[in-house]
């Protein structure tokens, strides 16, 4: 199950299954938005992007579904496996002038895969 | 073969010193970025520097001051060291375009301030 609380909200699955990761973002100029998953001790690591022209968009074993209707995305994970077991964060892209951007960050959900 | 390094990983301080963090992508990217995560896992950029001009500049206090001797080096130099500055610290850069493309990050640099 979610829960959200005081901690960083955490999602709880049985390895095999699949496993969805919601984010709600702030800017309707957002163009771009990128997922990451981050480790112990690392860095975020880049998953998977979806750009605002499309709303679907499939890599391995992950699928990114972005609604700029209601400023959602989601990350689904099939076949969830232990590896999996993170923090994932979704990202915005806001551009400005130059060719600029920046990334603003969400809150951040750990995913805990249980045997 | 490290894409985005950041050293040193771990910095363990007294309160008032001052500290520098450095950074070197070999990715050949133009922009780099440093970021702060705090204690509840909240990611916040702090600077964004292109080609070594600065671009972003979130409202950070001036006792932090980034360089960008190069493009391929951003790094953080940190005056007065204050409790509330303990956090991870985070490199990354990515390549400037007409697309937009993901910012690679480093493995991040954990201070701690005493």
């Amino acid at each position: 199950g979610e829960s959200v609380g005081l901690h960083l909200p955490t999602l709880s699955v049985q390895e095999g299954d699949n496993s969805i990761i919601n984010c709600a973002y702030s800017n309707s100029a957002s163009d771009y938005f990128i997922w990451y998953k981050q480790e112990s001790g690392k860095g975020p690591q880049f998953i998977i992007d979806i750009r605002s022209n499309m709303d679907k968009r499939q890599g391995q074993r992950v699928t990114v579904l972005l609604n700029k209707t209601v400023k959602h995305l989601s990350l689904q994970i099939a076949a969830t496996q232990p590896g999996d077991s993170a923090v994932y964060f979704c990202a915005e892209n806001v551009s400005f002038s130059g060719g600029y951007n920046k990334l603003i960050f969400g809150a951040g959900t750990r995913l805990a895969v249980h045997p | 073969d490290t894409a985005v390094s950041q050293t040193p990983k771990y910095l363990v301080t007294q309160m008032g010193n001052d500290k520098s963090i450095k950074c070197e992508q070999n990715l050949g990217h133009d922009t780099m970025y440093w970021y702060k995560q705090d204690s509840k896992k909240f990611l916040k950029i702090m600077f964004s520097y292109n080609n070594k001009e600065l671009i972003i500049n979130e409202t950070v206090p001036n006792r932090f001051s980034p360089k960008s001797p190069d493009k391929a080096h951003l790094n953080l130099h940190i005056n007065s060291l204050e409790l509330g500055d303990s956090a991870v610290y985070f490199c990354a850069s990515s390549q400037r375009g007409t697309l937009n493309q993901p910012q690679h990050f480093g493995d991040g640099t954990r201070l701690s301030i005493l």
